[in-house]
């Protein structure tokens, strides 16, 4: 969905380093989400964003950390990669409650390598 | 614990054939769900939803059935198109709560 962009779409970095994705969205929605996604195992959720105040820890926390540094903007960032973080990560955002729905918006993914 | 799961990993279908992708959930409490597709490369993308009030709601060339006895979720589609071809995935709201689990999902396959 263009209304949802991630930046950079690939990156290969090495053990230790710190590595910061990007998440940026013109949807004017509220809630913002980071995911993981490993072959087989589906979406887990990292970390959620309700407004620029609220952050809260996802079912895999340990290891990221992010910032929403506005309304439309959802940073995550990886303090010392390891090579299990190997992934693709996908940044979501919903306009819940207003829609009334959970319906999650996907951005395009960036492909993560660690070695 | 609770769990969103499929029942098949994979699927194929011949082209201009009727698709059905079925989504086992196990919370009673489940209120929301949705049907996503995803392309290669690309994140998902939402087709259908359906809350636990309903037990059909259609879309273009898609219907999700939903059986709240047996807990049980599936995705029609009319008339398989080659652009059809992607991993679905199911997605659970559960009672209330505004995170979503999603499960595993479906690769399927449109055989020309």
């Amino acid at each position: 969905d263009a209304d949802v962009t991630q930046t950079p779409r690939n990156r290969i970095t090495k053990t230790g380093k710190r590595i910061m994705l990007e998440c940026s969205q013109t949807k004017g929605h509220d809630r913002m989400y980071w995911y993981r996604q490993d072959p087989g195992l589906g979406l887990q959720l990292i970390y959620y964003s309700f407004d620029v105040k609220d952050i809260n820890k996802g079912e895999i926390s340990d290891g990221y950390s992010v910032s929403r540094q506005a309304q439309a903007k959802f940073s995550l960032s990886l303090e010392s990669a390891i090579p299990n973080q190997t992934a693709l990560y996908f940044c979501a955002t919903s306009d819940w409650p207003r829609e009334r729905t959970d319906t999650q918006y996907f951005g395009p993914g960036t492909r993560l390598t660690v070695l | 614990g609770e769990s969103v799961g499929l029942h098949l990993p994979t699927l194929s279908v011949q082209e201009g054939d009727n698709s059905i992708i079925n989504c086992a959930y196990s919370n009673s409490a489940s209120d929301y769900f949705i049907w996503y597709k995803q392309e290669s490369g690309k994140g998902p993308q939402f087709i259908i939803d359906i809350r636990s009030n309903m037990d059909k709601r259609q879309g273009q060339r898609v219907t999700v059935l939903l059986n709240k006895t047996v807990k049980h979720l599936s995705l029609q589609i009319a008339a398989t198109q080659p652009g059809d071809s992607a991993v679905y995935f199911c997605a659970e709201n559960m009672g209330g709560n505004e995170k979503l689990t999603f499960g595993t999902g479906t690769r399927l396959t449109i055989i020309p």
